[in-house]
């Protein structure tokens, strides 16, 4: 079964750092790009930052770009997102997503999601 | 970045309804848009890619269509298990994937 399951997400004082974990299993993971997509409560979803197959290509939103980090291990079958000076306005569910890639046509799309970890920025 | 913009933001349609959904791209993205369903509760699913592929296992009363900046999601004859949010998203540039503010699907 294809799966995709975030850890490492709570509740974090602005400033702070914290690092989120997404384990895959039942496909090749090095095989496709990632990512992780957020939804603030009860907002819409916000696509956070990709990272390609081989870790050649890495984008950010503007929102986070220069605080958070996107990385992974193929060998672990592991994505992370390392979020440093985190703001209120960071508060929200983390999904981590598979790139449909070449299946889809082209890559950016998003086939498979985990069900999320929740990150709450607050004093 | 390219504003990806939906329409309605709230539609009220009935069981048997056929339902059409706007997505609007600040710029060309040519065929390059998704489609996703959405239930309170649960992650997204990928119903439409390549603005008019009907993702495996997604039902065909599903379809999309358009290029360019205009696509539309319609459902044909809407089910109860359709009633949700729906978001459109652009993936024309990798290094800035966007989402529309998405379409709640309610009962009349």
């Amino acid at each position: 079964e294809v799966q995709l399951v975030e850890s490492g997400g709570g509740l974090v004082q602005p400033g702070r750092s914290l690092r989120l974990s997404c384990a895959a299993s039942g496909f090749t993971f090095d095989d496709y790009a990632m990512h992780w997509v957020r939804q603030a409560p009860g907002k819409g979803l916000e696509w956070v930052s990709g990272i390609s197959w081989n870790s050649g290509s890495i984008g950010y939103a503007d929102s986070v770009k220069g605080r958070f980090t996107i990385s992974r291990d193929n060998a672990k079958n592991s994505l992370y997102l390392q979020m440093n000076s985190l703001r209120a306005e960071d508060t929200a569910l983390y999904y981590c997503a598979k790139d449909c890639g070449g299946d889809c046509y082209e890559e950016g799309a998003f086939d498979i999601w985990g069900q999320g970890t929740m990150v709450t920025v607050s004093s | 970045d390219i504003q990806m913009t939906q329409s309605p933001s709230t539609l009220s349609a009935s069981v048997g309804d056929r339902v059409t959904i706007t997505c609007r791209a600040s710029q060309s993205i040519s065929s390059w848009l998704a489609w996703y369903q959405q239930k309170p509760g649960k992650a997204p699913k990928l119903l439409i890619y390549k603005a008019s592929s009907l993702e495996s296992g997604v039902p065909s009363r599903f379809s999309g269509s358009g290029s360019g900046t205009e696509f539309t999601l319609t459902i044909s004859s809407l089910q109860p298990d359709d009633f949700a949010t729906y978001y459109c998203q652009q993936y024309n540039s990798y290094s800035g994937l966007t989402f529309g503010g998405g379409t709640k699907v309610e009962i009349k």
